[in-house]
């Protein structure tokens, strides 16, 4: 069974940095075809995806965010880390990890997420 | 790459059908056979119901089903029960520069 867990800081100060980790369990991410993805919902508004990475360690991101994010892995902790800096307001947001799936272009398992408030 | 687009809400009565759509463009929706949907009750984590433009997950009722035509996906929630009532998320790929690009959302009501 697939289960997905975010963690890091629910409150952060304008122009700091962000570190988001997605603990994992149920896929191993060096296996061919996985990826890990972080989406993010400001509170009563739409998703939006942010990031994502594959086994083979290629990443992508959002264009209009992409100067900003990092996002990597570490295999041997079941772990994937989102790195945002300059965080501000309109930043608040529920951030997500969710499992795409084997090869696939959907996220079939999703974390619980973890909001995140910043404050100015 | 813009937010595909949703009506903000939908409803019906108990029993009823309500199909939400999902405008896009030839660079997303109409040009990849990648559209998924998500339902969101509140304070929840999303859930996939759709994938690959209409197939269902295993454990989906078959009461919800997915199309396209052309630039526009749709999802149509046939028979509806309370349970229903939520937010709906689509998603589509969108090219290997910008993965994916969701839907600005729908809110269903069970009347």
């Amino acid at each position: 069974q697939i289960t997905l867990k975010e963690s890091g800081p629910t409150l952060v100060k304008s122009t700091q940095t962000l570190t988001l980790t997605c603990t994992f369990s149920g896929f191993a991410l060096r296996t061919s075809g996985e990826g890990v993805g972080w989406i993010r919902q400001p509170p009563g508004k739409a998703l939006e995806w942010l990031a994502l990475i594959y086994w083979d360690d290629d990443k992508r991101y959002s264009p209009a965010l992409k100067s900003r994010f990092t996002i990597t892995k570490d295999t041997s902790k079941n772990q994937v880390v989102l790195t945002m800096t300059n965080m501000d307001p309109v930043d608040t947001a529920t951030y997500y990890c969710a499992h795409r799936a084997d090869g696939r272009n959907y996220f079939d398992y999703w974390g619980q997420g973890t909001l995140v408030t910043v404050s100015s | 790459q813009s937010a595909l687009t949703q009506p903000p809400s939908a409803s019906g009565s108990p029993g009823q059908s309500v199909t939400i759509s999902c405008t896009g463009t030839s660079s997303d929706v109409g040009g990849y056979n990648y559209v998924s949907w998500y339902q969101q009750h509140p304070g929840k984590a999303p859930k996939l119901m759709i994938y690959e433009v209409n197939k269902r997950p295993s454990g989906v009722p078959d009461r919800f089903s997915g199309s396209r035509s052309g630039n526009t996906a749709s999802l149509t929630v046939s028979g509806l029960q309370a349970e229903d009532e939520a937010d709906y998320f689509c998603c589509s790929f969108a090219g290997s520069n910008n993965l994916y690009v969701f839907g600005t959302g729908t809110k269903v009501t069970v009347l």
